[in-house]
Order: C-alpha cells, then structure tokens, then sequence
C-alpha cells in the first residue's frame, strides 16, 4: 500500500503566485490533516476534515484552503503566496481523530 | 497556540543509556501519542496511551501518562544510535467540529556511538 502520498515534493513560488498541494490516502481514513512544521515550531494544525465533506480550520489557517475531493483526497491551496509560507508541510491521515496517524513524506515549499 | 509542550527540547547521550523525554499538555484528551521524526522525513507513529492508562511498554519504549499533572514522559531504553531522531507527544485536542491530532514542539535526540 502507498499510505498517504503528497506531490510535489519540492516547490518553488514566487510572492503572489497560487499553487495547490495534492495529499491521497489509500487506507480508507475519515480524517485528513494538513500542518506545517517550521525550525523549532513542530507541527502545526492548518486545516483538517474529520470526514467527507467537513472542513475545520487549525491553529494557523490564515493564507490557506482546502477541499476534501473525496474520501481518499484532500487538497491544501494558497491563493497568493507569501515568504511567511515558506516550510515544509505534511498530510496526515487517521482512522478517527484519536487514532494512530500516517504521513506523507512532506512538501518542501519556498516562497521567494 | 500548540497543545503538548516537550521537555527538553534537546538531549545528548552515549549509545547504551536510556533517554527520557516530557509531555504537558493543556487540555482533557482522550488519548496521547509519541510519534518519532527522521531528518527531513515524515512522522512515524510510536505508541499511544489511553487517558485510562498509566503506563504502557512496546520493545524498548515505555510511556507513562499522568491525567492529573496533564503529563505525559517517553523513555527509550538501551538507546542506540539509530534512535537518533525528534520526537513529538500529540494530543488529541477538542477543536471545531471534530477531535483534532495537535503536536508538541518536540525533543531533539541525539545518541552518540
């Protein structure tokens, strides 16, 4: 099984320009999670979809949205990106949301 | 702001002893979870303890969880330089509509050969 996926691996934006990050899950999770993790911050909450169709915002949504395509997808999009955005951001995925999570790999994202 | 908060943020030691890591957290959970980070890859799930569970083991971990002190310590025995790695205590936080998984800042462990 692949687990969760998440392309691209590595981007390059400039300020203002818009891109979306692709996460898929094949383990038939309702809960999907976008965070992002900065040096010495850890991870923190973006968005998340605890089942189709439902989105919450996280910690830090300002900047972000998101679209649950289906139970398998989940998509982060930044509309105008700005340096501030500059990280590495991770989906994640989990039976419920108190169960055991799977990540993908990461996007490491620079806004120039 | 983040849930868990890890102490120390870093730790240094000798291949063979054992690393003990720190949880707080701020909120009622129903469970908590340690998750394990290489170098530029993604979180790997270690343990989770209920909130009706003082202490749990698995191989060489051992997770005990205190409701009353909102705490939670990770320690690793017999630790080899392979458990080099970050290590992050997540929560399951009560937020919006639905339980969300909220991660700590988590401890830097170094284990040197």
């Amino acid at each position: 099984n692949a687990g969760v996926t998440q392309t691209p691996k590595f981007q390059v934006l400039k300020t203002g320009q818009s891109m979306t990050l692709q996460c898929a899950q094949d383990m038939n999770h309702n809960s999907m999670y976008w965070y992002r993790q900065d040096p010495g911050m850890g991870l923190r909450l973006i968005y998340y979809s605890a089942s189709e169709g439902t989105t919450d915002k996280g910690e830090v949504p300002n900047g972000y949205n998101v679209s649950r395509l289906n139970k398998r997808e989940f998509s982060l999009r930044l509309e105008s990106a700005a340096p501030s955005q500059t990280s590495v951001y991770f989906c994640a995925s989990a039976y419920r949301g108190n169960t055991e999570a799977f990540f993908g790999q990461g996007t490491r994202l620079t806004v120039v | 702001s983040q849930q868990g908060e890890e102490d120390p943020q870093a730790l240094s030691i000798q291949e063979g002893e054992n690393a003990t890591m720190n949880c707080s957290y701020k909120t009622s959970i129903n469970n908590l979870q340690w998750y394990r980070q290489n170098s530029g890859r993604g979180l790997v799930h270690l343990i989770l303890i209920r909130s009706n569970e003082r202490e749990k083991h698995s191989g060489r971990l051992r997770v005990t969880l205190d409701t009353s002190k909102k705490s939670s310590s990770l320690l690793i025995t017999a630790s080899r330089a392979a458990d080099t790695a970050s290590y992050f205590c997540a929560t399951d936080d009560l937020g919006g509509s639905a339980r969300q998984l909220t991660f700590g800042s988590g401890t830097q462990l170094t284990v040197l050969p």
